[in-house]
């Protein structure tokens, strides 16, 4: 089983570049995550879906997009890239079922400069 | 709005040794889960132990037990024997029952254990 898979795992952006971080799992979860983690602080939720077409806000969503066209995918987007957004991104997922469990993938290092 | 706090930014033990992380939080709910994760040098989150706030019983995992307080809004971790493979940061978080399993986190603790 392959799990929770986040790809890239590192990359530097320019201020003002556009990319999409990839998120897929193959454990049939209807919940998906994605969420920031600053240096020295917690994890912090962008944007979250329970299932394929229903997306909704987190805690901090400015400056991202998401869709969820499938089960498995939940890509987020970051358009006009800015140095506050320089930040280590985790995709999670959860079965949904009451189970509680979040599955974290390895995380996406980003640096905008 | 939930927060979890983290008090201890740092802290250090002995190998063997048993240390206490706390965690406090905040939260007008009654159905609840609390949490700890751990991450290690690998950045890859961990889920140490989970207890329901339901439940009375302090959760227990082999070396890694909590002290539940739900009156008082605490839920600490006690490791036990630590060993050199419990360096990590360690993250205490909330989840409301039924609220589509949003995590909120506190800002960590970073365990260091010496040989």
């Amino acid at each position: 089983n392959a799990g929770v898979t986040q790809t890239p795992k590192f990359r530097i952006l320019k201020i003002g570049q556009s990319m999409t971080l990839q998120c897929t799992q193959d454990m049939n979860h209807n919940y998906m995550y994605w969420y920031r983690q600053d240096p020295g602080m917690g994890l912090k939720l962008i944007y979250y879906s329970v299932g394929a077409g229903i997306t909704d806000k987190g805690e901090v969503p400015n400056g991202y997009n998401v869709s969820r066209s499938t089960t498995e995918d939940f890509p987020l987007r970051l358009e006009l890239a800015a140095p506050s957004q320089t930040s280590v991104y985790f995709c999670a997922s959860s079965p949904g079922n009451q189970n509680e469990k979040l599955f974290f993938g390895s995380g996406t290092q980003l640096s905008v400069l | 709005a939930q927060t979890v706090t983290q008090s201890q930014p740092e802290m250090s033990v002995q190998e063997a040794e048993t240390v206490t992380l706390s965690c406090t939080y905040d939260t007008s709910e009654s159905n609840y889960y609390l949490f700890w994760y751990k991450q290690p040098p690998s950045r890859q989150m961990i889920l140490v132990i989970r207890q329901e706030a339901y439940k009375q019983q302090n959760a227990t995992e082999n070396r890694f037990s909590v002290n539940f307080q739900k009156a008082a809004k605490s839920f600490s971790l006690k490791i036990s024997d630590s060993q050199l493979g419990d360096t990590a940061m360690y993250f205490c978080a909330f989840m409301k029952q039924g609220g589509s399993e949003k995590l909120v986190f506190g800002k960590g603790t970073k365990l260091t254990v010496n040989p």
